[in-house]
């Protein structure tokens, strides 16, 4: 059974950086084809995808936010971590990491969220 | 960057009800859509890939088709359990996206 839990600040001020981590489990980073990827979804709105890290370290990111983001893995740990630079409230949301089981497949599991309000 | 429309945001639906969602991508994606399902305070769940399979343990009463732009998610028989918000999402693209959402309710 694969699971996955976001962990993190709840509470981040504006302009301070944001580090969040998913940590799984029930299968491997390092395992050919798979990758954890990181959705966020702003209270009342859609879900909005913001990067990908697959098992070879092939890392996307959302384009308008390429700048701001960083994902990393520690395949040891079993954990994928997210960095988003330069927070505004804009970006409160509650964000989501999510596992993809082969290169062109949906998404299967998902962890249960991490709310982040950004406010001074 | 694909952009994926939901023309319904809110859909008015009863117990036993036969609910249609549609989906539409700004260009063609084949059958790179999922359908998931979230309901209140909750992590999206994911129902369909493919745009027609059920991912392990969904229930036989929803069923997806299409392909190209245009996609439909079914619920046979709406169900109390099933009111909730729907969402497509495209990975065709390495710039995964999604549909704004439709929400099922009473």
């Amino acid at each position: 059974q694969i699971t996955l839990k976001e962990s993190g600040p709840t509470v981040v001020r504006p302009t301070q950086n944001l580090t969040l981590t998913c940590t799984f489990s029930g299968f491997s980073l390092s395992a050919s084809g798979r990758s954890v990827a990181w959705i966020r979804q702003p209270p009342g709105k859609a879900l909005e995808w913001l990067a990908l890290i697959a098992w070879n370290d092939y890392k996307n990111y959302r384009p308008s936010l390429k700048n701001r983001l960083s994902i990393t893995k520690d395949t040891s740990k079993n954990e994928v971590v997210l960095m988003m630079t330069d927070m505004d409230p804009a970006d409160t949301a509650t964000y989501y990491c999510a596992h993809r089981p082969s290169t062109w497949s949906a998404f299967d599991a998902w962890g249960q969220g991490n709310l982040v309000t950004v406010s001074s | 960057d694909i952009q994926m429309t939901q023309s319904q945001s809110s859909l008015s639906a009863s117990v036993g009800d036969r609910v249609t969602i549609t989906c539409r991508a700004s260009q063609d994606i084949s059958t790179y859509l999922a359908w998931l399902q979230q309901k209140p305070g909750k992590a999206p769940k994911s129902l369909i890939y493919g745009a027609t399979n059920l991912q392990s343990g969904v229930p036989s009463r929803f069923s997806g088709s299409g392909s190209g732009t245009d996609f439909t998610l079914t619920i046979s028989s709406l169900q109390p359990e099933d009111f909730a918000t729907y969402y497509c999402q495209q990975y065709d693209s390495p710039v995964i996206s999604f549909g704004g959402g439709t929400r099922v309710e009473t």
